[in-house]
């Protein structure tokens, strides 16, 4: 069975500084996709960044960026330049097939990040 | 601005009462979804309709009853519900099934209160 591992329940960077938040996971699949979401106090679910397994080069968006180690099951999060308005919950998710055709997200338990002036 | 748009925002209501709640997606997206969301846990899905037909139910209680009528509409039909029901239920999109790793796309969610 897939599963998710976020082992940083918290987190605190200052403003314009760097963090990175952890996440790995499990899987006996070959092809997959793997995504990060910020859910922000207003608590709406917003993709921050998506990587194919496939595709070896890291997904960059931006200030955000992965650094993907498929060997090790590793997908974490890079925030350059870190904002207040990054403040939020990350969710690392992990997409899985299901038997029919249709897919589904499996959530790590998120890490909180604060951003500090 | 969202693009799902769920209503209403928040619900507060009894346990013997009925609601439903709606959410709508104009992307032409042909998979939507129906989660759960406890304080500081992450979604837990519920259901999954493709085509406007359903295709995952999570094991979810009947006292949740989710409808599908067209590819721009889901609902969630409550009745009586009970206290440990109360959460965020959120609705999300994605593009149709034969694109695989589509991101789903989240609304902001209804408030949920079972007095």
């Amino acid at each position: 069975a897939q599963t998710v591992t976020q082992s940083q329940p918290e987190m605190s960077v200052q403003e314009a500084e760097t963090v990175t938040l952890s996440c790995t996971y499990d899987t006996s699949e070959n092809n997959y996709y793997l995504f990060w979401y910020k859910q922000p106090p207003s608590r709406q679910m917003i993709l921050v960044i998506r990587q194919e397994a496939y595709k070896q080069q890291n997904a960059t968006e931006n200030r955000f960026s992965v650094n993907f180690q498929k060997a090790a099951k590793s997908f974490s999060l890079k925030i350059s330049d870190s904002q207040l308005g990054d403040t939020a919950m990350y969710f690392c998710a992990f997409m899985k097939h299901v038997p029919g055709g249709s897919e589904k997200l499996v959530f790590g338990k998120g890490t909180k990040l604060t951003v500090n002036p | 601005d969202t693009e799902v748009t769920q209503t209403p925002k928040h619900l507060v209501m009894g346990m013997t009462n009925k609601k439903s709640l709606k959410c709508e997606q104009h992307m032409g997206h042909r998979a939507m979804y129906w989660y759960k969301q406890k304080a500081k846990k992450p979604p837990e899905l519920m259901f999954v309709y493709s085509y406007e037909k359903l295709s995952i139910n999570e094991s979810v209680p009947s006292r949740f009853s989710p409808e599908c009528p067209n590819s721009s509409l889901l609902n969630l039909h409550l009745h009586a519900l009970q206290p440990e029901d109360s959460a965020l239920y959120l609705c999300a999109s994605s593009q149709d099934r034969d694109r695989v790793g589509q991101p789903q796309h989240f609304g902001d969610g209804t408030r949920l209160s079972i007095l």
